[in-house]
């Protein structure tokens, strides 16, 4: 079966700081790969997505990127934090290919930038 | 701009009640909607999921209802439990192109004992 782990699990970083947040997947192959950002009592806000390796698209222009080193290996990253980073960071996973199949959520990681 | 609206924000009902989530979109290119239940931090997990092909799909207490001549479609929960309170998201994925998902706002749900 497949799963997908995120870490750490949370995570309160000072403004100006770097950001390295880490998410793997297990039991797929070339799966489709996601970042979203959820502020408090929002919604899902979308913020990369990959479909391989090193093929990464930005959803939203901001102070964070992303990569994929690995085919199961989606990194999200910032230089310099900002207080506006703060929130609920989700990786999420697809089948590769057709979109009708769902998405797979990870436990997330939440962030507080201070 | 948003493609699909869901609604209520949020929704209080008593043990046993019948919470009806709607969801709404408008790209007729959206042919997979599934719904996310998420408690305080977690990640959303899939609860149910439908293609326009039919109108109606249970599973246990969850029902989803789709109606896609009024490009429509909702979730109920039927015998609510206080276990059930979270929030609740819909989503639509096209069937080409990104494969992005488009999320609803989300449905608070609190069900009283």
């Amino acid at each position: 079966s497949q799963t997908i782990h995120q870490w750490p699990a949370t995570l309160v970083q000072p403004v100006g700081s770097p950001l390295s947040l880490e998410c793997t997947v297990e039991g797929t192959s070339n799966p489709n790969l996601y970042w979203y950002r959820q502020a408090a009592g929002r919604g899902l806000q979308l913020l990369f997505y990959s479909v391989g390796i090193g093929q990464i698209s930005s959803e939203v222009p901001q102070n964070l990127s992303a990569s994929r080193p690995q085919d199961r290996q989606f990194i999200l990253s910032s230089k310099k934090l900002l207080l506006s980073d703060s929130g609920f960071y989700l990786c999420a996973w697809s089948n590769e290919g057709r979109g009708t199949d769902t998405q797979y959520f990870g436990p997330g990681t939440r962030l507080t930038v201070l | 701009q948003q493609q699909v609206k869901q609604s209520p924000q949020s929704l209080i009902v008593q043990k046993g009640g019948i919470p009806i989530i709607n969801c709404a979109y408008e790209n007729t290119a959206f042919d997979y909607f599934p719904w996310y239940q998420q408690f305080p931090g977690k990640g959303p997990a899939l609860l149910i999921a439908i293609r326009p092909d039919v109108s109606e799909k249970k599973e246990g207490r969850f029902t989803i209802s789709f109606n896609k001549s009024a490009k429509q479609f909702s979730l109920h929960i039927m015998d609510s439990q206080p276990g059930d309170s979270a929030t609740y998201f819909c989503a639509a994925i096209p069937s080409g192109g990104s494969y992005i998902p488009t999320f609803g706002r989300g449905t608070s749900l609190i069900v009283h004992p």
